[in-house]
């Protein structure tokens, strides 16, 4: 069962803008990551925050992480034409060892 | 490229008939995931293997077995197969149990369409 939730479904933006997209769960959590699939594609590992991290850079991506309100959201700043994938958010299930995944966010960026 | 490969990329088959996934993990990675993503249930955990042993079982079918091998490697075993189990299959490895979620890895997958 899916224990990650993305939102929104599908997100169109241009290039240059400023893409968020969020993720809320159910359970506790050790860590959440995030994943890009590009089309029909295998997901890529993004980034990895702890449970006891509040907010993670690498590049261009920024993740926050609230676990009072079981969300997180990944930020991508100035975003290309090449960032045009669905992003997944995941978690484990207490000490379960395999990642569950939402049904992602489509984001699509346009030149 | 993750250092993860599957064979085959696509595979038709009919009805009824039983197919093999191949995985090949990173070289150094212990630990092997399944994954099966579809439209309808999206990306859905199968079955964990470490060092050769099953150590997680997650949505994964009784029609559906798994192994890992002295190498490493692990083949995802689909028999009677349904219309229903046309997706997308994933292997991904992580380097040690998985405990706490490590990073996976993940192949590009397996196209299984089932006529």
């Amino acid at each position: 069962s899916q224990q990650g939730e993305e939102d929104p479904q599908a997100l169109s933006i241009q290039e240059g803008e400023n893409a968020t997209m969020n993720c809320s769960y159910k359970t506790s959590i050790n860590n959440l990551q995030w994943y890009r699939q590009n089309s029909g594609r295998g997901l890529v590992h993004l980034i990895l925050i702890r449970s006891n991290e509040r907010e993670k850079h690498s590049g261009r991506l920024r993740v926050t992480l609230d676990t009072s309100k079981k969300s997180s959201s990944l930020l991508i700043t100035a975003s290309r034409a090449a960032d045009t994938a669905s992003y997944f958010c995941a978690t484990g299930v207490n000490s379960g060892y395999a990642l569950n995944f939402g049904k992602g966010t489509s984001l699509l960026v346009t030149p | 490229d993750s250092g993860v490969t599957q064979t085959p990329k696509h595979l038709i088959t009919a009805t009824g008939q039983r197919v093999t996934l191949r995985c090949s993990p990173r070289s150094g990675d212990l630990s092997v995931y399944w994954y099966q993503q579809s439209l309808d249930q999206g990306l859905q955990f199968l079955i964990q293997y470490y060092n050769g042993e099953e150590r997680a079982k997650g949505n994964i079918l009784e029609r559906f077995s798994a192994q890992q091998f002295p190498d490493l490697h692990s083949e995802l075993n689909l028999s009677s197969l349904e219309l229903g189990d046309s997706a997308l299959y994933f292997c991904a490895s992580s380097h040690r149990t998985g405990g706490y979620q490590e990073t996976q890895y993940f192949g590009p997958g397996t196209r299984l369409l089932v006529l």
